[in-house]
C-alpha cells in the first residue's frame, strides 16, 4: 500500500542536539511538506519542497533545516537553533495539480529534555 | 497572506448534528478541503469543494460554501462518539500550499 512513513514516532532531544525526523513516501508525489503543530495553533508549514534538491522556507523556518535528496525522501532536522522544538510534527506529500489534498503521516511527537 | 479561522470547541450530543465553521480571506481559493485528526495521528481528508461549488454531499457528510462570505460549513449527519477528533479547514491559496485553520475540537457525548 502506498503511504507517507514517518519515524520515529516519539523522539526525545537534550538541550543542544541536532535531531533528525524522517518522512519517506511510495506516492511518486512530486511535493512534499513538514508542519508542526502546537495545541490550539493548528498547523504551520515549517519547509516545503515541490522537486528533487528544490526547497523553501515556510513560515517558522528558523532554527530547522530539510534536504531533498530524492523524490521518495525529505529528512527534518531540528537544530539547536531552535529554542523551542517539543511539539507534534507532521511530514506530508501531494502530487502535482489541483484538487488534490494532502496525503498525511502520523507524525512524530518530539520532546525536550 | 491568508488567514483561515476556525471556532476552538464544539460539543455536541451523540446522533445530533455537528456543524463546524470556518472562514477563509483568499478570494483565489480554488479548492477547501476538511481534514479529520485522531489523538496522536495524522490529518486524514474527509472531503473537499471546488470554489465553483455551494454544497457537496458525501454520506454523512455536507460541505457548505459561501464564496462571496468566504465561509466554509461541515455537517455531520446523526454525529457518532468515533466523530470525536480536530478537524481543520484548509484553502489552496496560490502555488501549491495549503493553509490550515486552527482547527476545531469536536467532543461527542453520550
Amino acid at each position: 500500500d502506498g503511504g507517507i512513513t514517518q519515524s520515529p514516532k516519539y523522539l526525545f532531544r537534550k538541550e543542544g542536539q541536532n535531531v533528525t525526523l524522517s518522512c519517506e513516501q511510495n506516492l511518486n508525489h512530486d511535493a512534499m511538506y513538514w508542519y508542526r503543530q502546537d495545541p490550539g495553533q493548528g498547523l504551520r508549514l515549517i519547509y516545503y519542497s515541490q522537486i528533487v534538491n528544490d526547497f523553501q522556507k515556510g513560515d517558522i523556518a528558523e532554527g530547522y533545516s530539510v534536504s531533498r535528496e530524492k523524490k521518495e525522501s525529505f529528512p527534518l532536522t531540528v537544530t539547536s537553533a531552535q529554542k523551542n522544538p517539543t511539539a507534534f510534527y507532521l511530514c506530508a506529500s501531494k502530487s502535482q495539480g489541483a484538487g488534490y489534498g494532502y496525503t498525511f503521516g502520523s507524525g512524530t511527537r518530539l520532546t525536550v529534555v | 497572506g491568508e488567514d483561515v479561522e476556525q471556532s476552538l470547541f464544539l460539543s455536541v450530543r451523540e446522533g445530533d448534528s455537528s456543524v463546524i465553521n470556518c472562514t477563509y480571506t483568499d478570494s483565489s481559493s480554488t479548492y477547501l478541503y476538511w481534514y479529520k485528526q485522531e489523538p496522536g495521528a495524522g490529518l486524514q481528508l474527509l472531503t473537499y469543494i471546488f470554489s465553483n461549488m455551494d454544497m457537496k454531499q458525501d454520506q454523512r457528510l455536507t460541505v457548505l460554501l459561501n464564496k462571496k462570505d468566504k465561509h466554509l460549513s461541515l455537517r455531520i449527519a446523526d454525529t457518532q462518539t468515533g466523530d470525536s477528533a480536530i478537524y481543520f479547514c484548509a484553502e489552496t491559496g496560490g502555488g501549491n500550499k495549503l493553509t490550515f485553520g486552527t482547527g476545531t475540537q469536536l467532543k461527542v457525548e453520550l
